[in-house]
């Protein structure tokens, strides 16, 4: 298994600003996922990040507003820039490692815009 | 691209059985997941099919025809704690891109005593 920290857990930010969400894995993996989850949602990815090449975003999300970094197997960040009230939701960075099957997940970042 | 169509809600008592369907399309198949998610916290791996027919893992089970494009989750001897909700997900390669996990609305379950 892989045990995942993800921080902050939870912050209130003013619009137009822009956070870092930070997730750290216990071992190193081959890819790392960061979704969306609206309260009461689905999980919506917002974009693939493997370490040494650049994140492969899903339709709807683009890099000028979540840009991410993945300097190494165990670390990514997710930006949430320019943030608007729309953005506020729940972002979760999850791992996968080539050969599981499972997915594990971060506990969470719960952002409120203000 | 991907979809998935499971039920939004389901109640069930206590005790009881409860099956909670899924089905998708999606290219690149992989197999058919399931996560268990309570309120405030992260989803968390039930199951996994990558063939046809069913697994089960104590009081869960699941159940794939990739023919159908249809799954379903089986949760026996209902207890309250069993309240969360519950998401399938397509693990898939779509041409082109990577292998990722593509999730359901989720259906939420209510045990009731």
């Amino acid at each position: 298994s892989a045990v995942i920290s993800q921080k902050p857990s939870r912050d209130i930010c003013q619009r137009g600003t822009s956070l870092t969400i930070q997730c750290q894995v216990d071992s190193q993996v081959t890819m790392m996922f960061w979704y969306r989850q609206q309260p009461g949602q689905s999980l919506t990815l917002i974009a693939t990040a493997n370490q040494g090449s650049e994140a492969t975003y899903e339709s709807g999300f683009v890099i000028d507003k979540f840009p991410i970094s993945r300097p190494n197997l165990t670390f990514s960040t997710l930006t949430v820039s320019n943030m608007s009230p729309e953005d506020s939701s729940i972002y979760l960075c999850s791992v996968d490692t080539l050969g599981r099957t499972e997915a594990f997940f971060g506990q969470g970042t719960r952002l409120t815009v203000v | 691209g991907q979809s998935l169509e499971q039920p939004s809600e389901v109640t069930a008592v206590e005790g009881a059985i409860v099956q909670i369907n899924c089905t998708y399309q999606t290219s690149g198949f992989y197999g058919l997941s399931w996560y268990q998610q309570h309120d405030g916290g992260a989803p968390t791996f039930l199951s996994y099919n990558a063939l046809d027919g069913l697994e089960e893992t104590g009081r869960f089970s699941s159940f794939l025809s990739r023919s159908d494009s249809y799954g379903y989750l089986l949760l026996q001897e209902l207890q309250m704690k069993d309240s969360a909700s519950y998401f399938c997900a397509v693990r898939a390669r779509p041409s082109g891109g990577y292998q990722k996990v593509t999730f359901g609305i989720g259906t939420k379950l209510q045990v009731i005593p």
